[in-house]
């Protein structure tokens, strides 16, 4: 089955305490991306990345890492959380082979920061 | 920068009736596309339908068809014979359509809150 996971799928932290939300899609995707979704913003991109080795920022990057060395995966590192980056994490994939190159998204990562 | 307003924050309809969700956006850009994602409960973003901007066709998808006004840069979602499972957060998205070796980013609305009442 065609699908992008994420583990975990709930996390409560308390700041400070780094920590790695994983993703990783099995459609042989270059394209990965996450999200961050909060009450009355939408969803905002943080990161993408177009291939294996090649990321980039997105609208809000600011106390978020990630890495890509290996195609089907793209973790996101909290390396020192705080309280305002408590938000529900979306990893999303897609190919790119032209046309309107739909975005498959994984089942969303809850994280509390206390 | 593209932008993407959703002015209702909730809605609400009676179970069989029909609704409509508005969403506007704002770009430079003559080749993009835009999506309504539907998120219910579980969390998961499911997409709902599709318009790509160069089509002057509406999208349909079952009981699911968007009114698109590409001057007017308005993208509505019609719901028909609105059923209880459609009761969910609907999030309309834009996304420019140039491809290979730029970012995919979907911009999204804030969202609709859509209320089914039996």
């Amino acid at each position: 089955e065609a699908q992008v996971t994420q583990n975990p799928r709930y996390l409560i932290t308390v700041t400070g305490k780094k920590l790695t939300v994983t993703c990783s899609q099995n459609m042989n995707h270059e394209y990965m991306s996450w999200y961050r979704q909060d009450p009355g913003l939408g969803l905002r991109q943080i990161y993408y990345s177009m291939n294996v080795e090649v990321t980039d920022k997105g609208d809000v990057p600011e106390g978020y890492k990630v890495s890509r060395k290996e195609k089907r995966n793209f973790p996101l590192i909290l390396e020192s959380p705080s309280p305002n980056q408590t938000s529900l994490y979306f990893c999303a994939s897609s190919n790119q082979q032209g046309g309107w190159l739909e975005q498959f998204f994984g089942p969303g990562t809850r994280l509390t920061v206390l | 920068a593209q932008t993407v307003t959703q002015s209702q924050p909730e809605m609400s309809v009676q179970e069989a009736e029909t609704v409509t969700l508005s969403c506007t956006y704002d770009t430079s850009e003559s080749d993009y596309y835009l999506f309504w994602y539907k998120q219910p409960p579980s969390r998961q973003m499911i997409l709902v339908i599709r318009q790509e901007a160069y089509k002057q066709q509406n999208a349909t998808e079952n009981r699911f068809s968007v009114n698109f006004q590409k001057a007017a840069k308005s993208f509505s979602l019609k719901i028909s014979d609105s059923q209880l499972g459609d009761a969910a957060m609907y999030f309309c998205a834009y996304r420019f359509g140039r491809s290979g070796g730029s970012n995919y980013k979907l911009t999204f609305g804030k969202g609709t809150l859509l209320t089914v009442n039996p």
